[in-house]
């Protein structure tokens, strides 16, 4: 069965710095994979997704993802953070499952930004 | 682009119950609709599928008789929380995709059983 994990529970940075997030997946065949956010009491907002092609996808808000087949990675990164990306991450893998193509969510990672 | 509605947004009720949260697809047909359920700070957990037309496919450990899943049609799927209890307590989201659709998610419905 696949899986997410995502190692850093919380993390804080500063205001205009550099951001990554990281995700591991474990999945036999090439997998779907999603970052989405989630502000308090929200749902879910896709940023990026990667099904196939170039290993680096650009997402909205800034956010940019890249595919490591090698080692079953899909970090995301933002070269300036703001304020307002304080939020939840998550990273989820797509499987093709007996049709269901149900995603599995990773822990997530909460966001806080620094003024 | 493609909008999931999710309604109500947030519900408190009695202990006992019965709960109806409706998912819609706004302007594409969801052959598929997914239920997850969140706890608070946790991750997002598949409760289950629910392909139109057909059954629910429930995931290992979810009551199938303590949440009813119907998805009669393509823009519609409702789950109820029957006999609601506060254990059951949290924040459901429901995802729909279509034909060549990724998932998208609703806004959630935030259930607080006193």
């Amino acid at each position: 069965a696949q899986s997410v994990t995502q190692p850093d529970i919380h993390i804080t940075v500063s205001e205009g710095a550099s951001l990554e997030l990281r995700c591991n997946y474990s999945y036999g065949a090439t997998p779907y994979l999603f970052w989405y956010v989630q502000s308090p009491g929200q749902g879910l907002q896709l940023l990026l997704k990667y099904f196939s092609g170039d290993t680096l996808v650009q997402g909205i808000k800034g956010f940019e993802a890249e595919f490591k087949r090698s080692q079953s990675s899909f970090n995301l990164r933002k070269p300036s953070v703001h304020w307002s990306d304080a939020a939840e991450y998550f990273c989820a893998v797509g499987v093709e499952d007996t049709g269901r193509r149900a995603l599995t969510f990773g822990s997530g990672t909460r966001l806080q930004v620094q003024p | 682009g493609a909008v999931v509605s999710q309604h109500p947004s947030r519900v408190i009720c009695k202990s006992g119950t019965s709960v109806k949260i409706e998912c819609r697809s706004l302007d594409f047909q969801a052959t598929t609709m997914f239920w997850y359920r969140q706890f608070p700070k946790q991750s997002l957990m598949l409760m289950a599928t629910s392909n139109e037309g057909s059954k629910a496919t429930y995931e290992q450990g979810v009551e199938k008789d303590k949440f009813l899943i119907n998805h009669a049609s393509l823009t519609l799927s409702t789950l109820t929380v029957t006999s609601a209890h506060p254990e059951d307590s949290s924040f459901y989201i429901c995802s729909a995709r279509g034909l060549n659709q990724p998932q998208h998610f609703g806004d959630g419905t935030r259930l607080s059983i006193l």
